[in-house]
């Protein structure tokens, strides 16, 4: 069966400091990976995804995540945060054994302080 | 892409009445999904709903307590059953265009509160 692991519930970051939100995932077979970022009482909006190909994937508002088959790891990254990427990132995977199912982490809470 | 919208964006509700919740989609799409957010955690998919057959349930949820309908490709319900306490989460409409490696687009999703 595919699970997704997030090693962080929590990360408090200073605003213009970098981040990295951890992701870990495990699955006998290819998987398709994608961050997903929900903002305070909305729903989730896609940041990048990670099909095939480049294992260096872009997101929207300056993330990007690095695939890293021999780790089973999908971390995200951004070189300087604002304020307003305070919020829950949820990695998933989908495809593979699990079909057309897409498994969400348990959410890591990024928190940019001024 | 596609523009999913819910109803009811919230309600509180007493113990043992039942809810339903619409998800209205701006495009035909196969495959939808419904999810549960409990507070401060992640989604956990209840169901798959595809037009034309019957829902499949993830393994702890059942049909009796949540109930689904799929009459068309925009539109599905979701029942809440019979409710606790232990069900006021949020719950997510969710569809995919395409196949795995297709984006999920996500409803605002409906909060519920059961007392």
């Amino acid at each position: 069966a595919q699970s997704v692991t997030q090693l962080d519930s929590q990360v408090p970051v200073f605003e213009e400091a970098p981040v990295e939100l951890r992701c870990n995932y495990s699955s006998s077979v290819s998987v398709y990976l994608f961050w997903y970022v929900q903002y305070p009482n909305q729903g989730l909006q896609l940041l990048l995804k990670y099909l095939s190909g480049s294992t260096l994937v872009k997101g929207i508002n300056g993330f990007e995540a690095e695939f890293n088959k021999s780790q089973t790891s999908f971390h995200l990254r951004k070189p300087s945060v604002h304020i307003s990427d305070t919020a829950e990132y949820f990695c998933a995977v989908s495809g593979g054994g699990g079909g057309f199912k897409t498994i969400f982490g348990a959410g890591t809470r990024l928190f940019v302080k001024a | 892409s596609a523009v999913i919208s819910q109803k009811p964006s919230r309600d509180i509700c007493q113990r043992g009445t039942s809810l339903t919740i619409q998800c209205q989609v701006d495009s035909q799409v196969t495959m939808m999904f419904w999810y549960r957010q409990q507070p401060g955690q992640s989604l956990t998919l209840i169901a798959t709903a595809n037009q034309g057959s019957e829902a499949t349930y993830e393994s702890g949820f059942v049909i009796d307590k949540f109930p689904i309908s799929r009459p068309n490709l925009t539109f599905s319900t979701l029942t809440v059953s019979n409710m606790s306490p232990e069900d006021s989460s949020i719950y997510l409409c969710s569809v995919r265009i395409g196949g795995a490696t297709d984006t999920q687009y996500f409803g605002p999703g409906t909060r519920l509160t059961v007392l």
